[in-house]
């Protein structure tokens, strides 16, 4: 079993619509949760950082963390055709640093205008 | 603020050929820095990362080898390359656990 599991897509919605990105996870001792967001041919941005279980909302962006199924979220509320990207999760045990940091393969999601 | 810079953003070259790519962060000082690769399909892959000048650390044996000659400067080598070190290589760096990635290098071998 990979540690992280995320669906590559590609996910189409139409715009407006509510978007749910989802991350599985087999490491108990992954505390330290982040989603990224990659444009074609780009670097990935950092988009949400949170730690262990709970909500974090950030505009229209929502994380999700639930340690006891080992299951993240990310939650895009009114989707832009600007959102149409790569959407990788990470995570770590540990925030001090990126060596131990995991990463999904990321999943590929299209806005329809 | 701090901002990270790669370069060149895209090149191709012939098999065989030596490669250097440069990253840089301004803005801060002793940052963690670490050389990923992204190829289709396999994600992100740790290459190497350092902890201040002189100090790498490899996660991945290969054709490739990082040097960090000054405290925000980070270089990815090769030289010889292979077929299958293309790839979009992204340089991070990382304040506390979060990493924050430059613009990416994609590298072609023919």
């Amino acid at each position: 079993q990979k540690e992280v599991e995320q669906d590559p897509g590609p996910l189409s919605v139409p715009e407006g619509a509510i978007v749910s990105l989802n991350c599985t996870y087999s490491n108990s001792a992954f505390q330290y949760f982040m989603w990224y967001r990659q444009y074609s041919r780009k670097g990935p941005e950092l988009l949400m950082y949170t730690y262990s279980s709970g909500n974090k909302e950030d505009g229209r962006f929502t994380a999700q963390v639930d340690k006891s199924s080992k299951y993240i979220s990310l939650f895009i509320r009114d989707s832009q055709p600007s959102d149409s990207a790569t959407y990788l999760c990470a995570m770590s045990d540990s925030g001090g640093g990126a060596d131990g940091l995991t990463f999904g393969k990321g999943t590929h999601l299209i806005i329809q205008p | 603020s701090q901002t990270i810079h790669q370069w060149p953003a895209t090149l191709v070259q012939p098999v065989g050929s030596p490669l250097s790519l440069e990253c840089t962060v301004e803005g801060t000082s002793n940052p963690n820095l670490y050389w990923y690769r992204q190829a289709a399909g396999r994600g992100l892959q740790l290459l190497f990362y350092s902890v201040g000048i002189g100090q790498i650390s490899s996660e991945v044996p290969q054709n490739l080898s990082a040097s960090r000659p000054q405290d925000r400067q980070f270089i990815l080598s090769s030289k010889k390359l292979l077929l299958s070190d293309s790839g979009f290589y992204l340089c991070a760096w990382t304040p506390s656990g979060e990493l924050f990635f430059g613009e990416g290098s994609r590298l072609t071998v023919l």
